[in-house]
């Protein structure tokens, strides 16, 4: 079954500065891979995606990477903002699946 | 408002009872999911169903039970049998159509 990992566990950026969570999986039929954002005591909430026939996908200061080759895709943040503190989630699916798998998860700290 | 509402928020219980958590979404959705959140540990899927009167186990069902009677609901029993049951669970629910999945706020659970 599918696999994914990721990385950094903990994240501490300056605000203004960028922000990069890495993100690999195991299968390579996984064909969509959403981010999502946790804030502290909520629910997660999509923030963006990409599905396995695009290479990057932007909105506003997010982008997400995806190299299909090595099976790692990546969450990039710019000018990051106090707000932007929370916990991301990197994950994965097959196309038809029920399921998703999830990564365990980025705690980003915005440091002013 | 459309969404997905768990209840109650915090829920305290004795070891050795069972306890139901609620799970409503009027979004009209046919798959629910309920996911289990420890620290470090990421979403971890307990059980999934992908239409009323039918559901399947996830990665980490034992000492957990579910039913679907109707669209819009989808409670979960933590059994006695589930040995460390104080958790964060997330409920989620989505369309066969698209991959994106929507969270609820979340029930803390402390079982002492």
């Amino acid at each position: 079954g599918e696999n994914v990992e990721q990385h950094p566990s903990t994240l501490s950026v300056q605000e203004g500065d960028s922000a990069v969570i890495k993100c690999t999986y195991s299968d390579s039929a996984s064909n969509y891979f959403p981010w999502y954002k946790q804030e502290l005591g909520k629910g997660p909430q999509l923030i963006i995606d990409i599905r396995s026939n695009v290479g990057e996908k932007k909105d506003q200061r997010i982008a997400v990477t995806l190299n299909k080759t090595a099976k790692h895709f990546s969450l990039h943040i710019t000018e990051t903002q106090p707000e932007d503190s929370a916990v991301y989630f990197c994950a994965a699916t097959l196309h038809g699946d029920d399921k998703i798998i999830f990564g365990k998860g980025t705690r980003l700290h915005i440091l002013p | 408002d459309g969404g997905i509402t768990q209840s109650p928020k915090y829920l305290f219980r004795k070891e050795g009872q069972n306890v139901t958590l609620s799970c409503e979404q009027n979004l009209n959705h046919d798959a629910m999911y309920w996911y289990r959140q420890d620290p470090g540990q990421g979403l971890r899927l307990i059980y999934y169903s992908q239409i009323v009167n039918d559901f399947q186990k996830g990665d980490i069902a034992e000492g957990y039970s579910v039913s679907r009677e109707k669209k819009e609901s989808f409670p979960l029993t933590v059994t006695s049998a589930q040995k460390n049951p104080t958790a964060f669970y997330l409920c989620a629910s989505s369309n066969p159509d698209s991959y994106e999945q929507y969270f609820g706020p979340g029930t803390r659970l402390t079982v002492t």
